[in-house]
């Protein structure tokens, strides 16, 4: 059965401080992974998309990385500042290209 | 323009009461999408339009009827829902094709309440 898994499933980090989410999933065949931002009540916003060939990829101060082989993937966040507070959610995609979804981390950055 | 809008932010409507959900984009993606989204769940797929065309139905009941006018728009007409169906109701747009990266991009959303 085609599964994304997260964890942790809350974390509580001071402003400032680093942190790493991880995804791991079960998903075949695989297309790409990507990981969303989502704060409460609004829509998801895409942070990154990689596919089998990439391992990392950044978009400022978050960077995604991608172990194809053992089906993980984790999302750091460096110098979290307080809008970073939100849930984040890894997607799984196979090659019908059906999003399969993470159930999320929620994120709190406290002053 | 690569935003997605969704009207109303808001809706609170009765049992027997008919209203619609509205989604545009201006992005020419050829693929849209509704989602329905429970508290603290990820987003479950409800419909997909690819080219105008109903694509995909997720076993959605038949309160729910979506409709696609045009490749900008997206509406969602709700009739006799049921307490059960208040949500995050979200819109998605991407291009159509197989490519590995067509990527979704969500609007705001409309939070409905039925009462």
């Amino acid at each position: 059965k085609n599964q994304v898994e997260q964890s942790p499933q809350s974390l509580i980090i001071l402003e400032g401080k680093n942190c790493t989410l991880q995804c791991n999933y079960t998903v075949s065949p695989f297309s790409n992974l990507r990981w969303y931002k989502q704060d409460t009540g609004r829509g998801p916003v895409s942070l990154t998309i990689m596919t089998f060939s990439e391992n990392t990829k950044s978009n400022g101060r978050y960077t995604a990385t991608l172990d194809a082989d053992t089906k993980q993937s984790s999302l750091h966040i460096t110098a979290s500042q307080l809008s970073d507070s939100a849930s984040y959610i890894c997607v799984v995609s196979d090659s019908n290209y059906q999003l399969i979804w993470g159930a999320g981390t929620k994120l709190i950055i406290k002053p | 323009d690569t935003e997605v809008t969704q009207t109303p932010k808001h809706l609170v409507m009765g049992m027997t009461n008919k209203k619609s959900l509205k989604c545009e984009q201006h992005m020419g993606h050829r693929a849209m999408y509704w989602y329905k989204q429970k508290a603290k769940k990820p987003p479950e797929l409800m419909f997909v339009y690819s080219y105008e065309k109903l694509s995909i139905n997720e076993s959605v009941p038949s309160r729910f009827s979506p409709e696609c006018p045009n490749s900008s728009l997206l509406n969602l007409h709700l009739h006799a829902l049921q307490p059960e169906d208040s949500a995050l109701y979200l819109c998605a747009s991407s291009q159509p094709s197989l490519a590995a990266y067509n990527e979704q991009f969500f609007g705001p959303g409309t939070r409905l309440t039925v009462l």
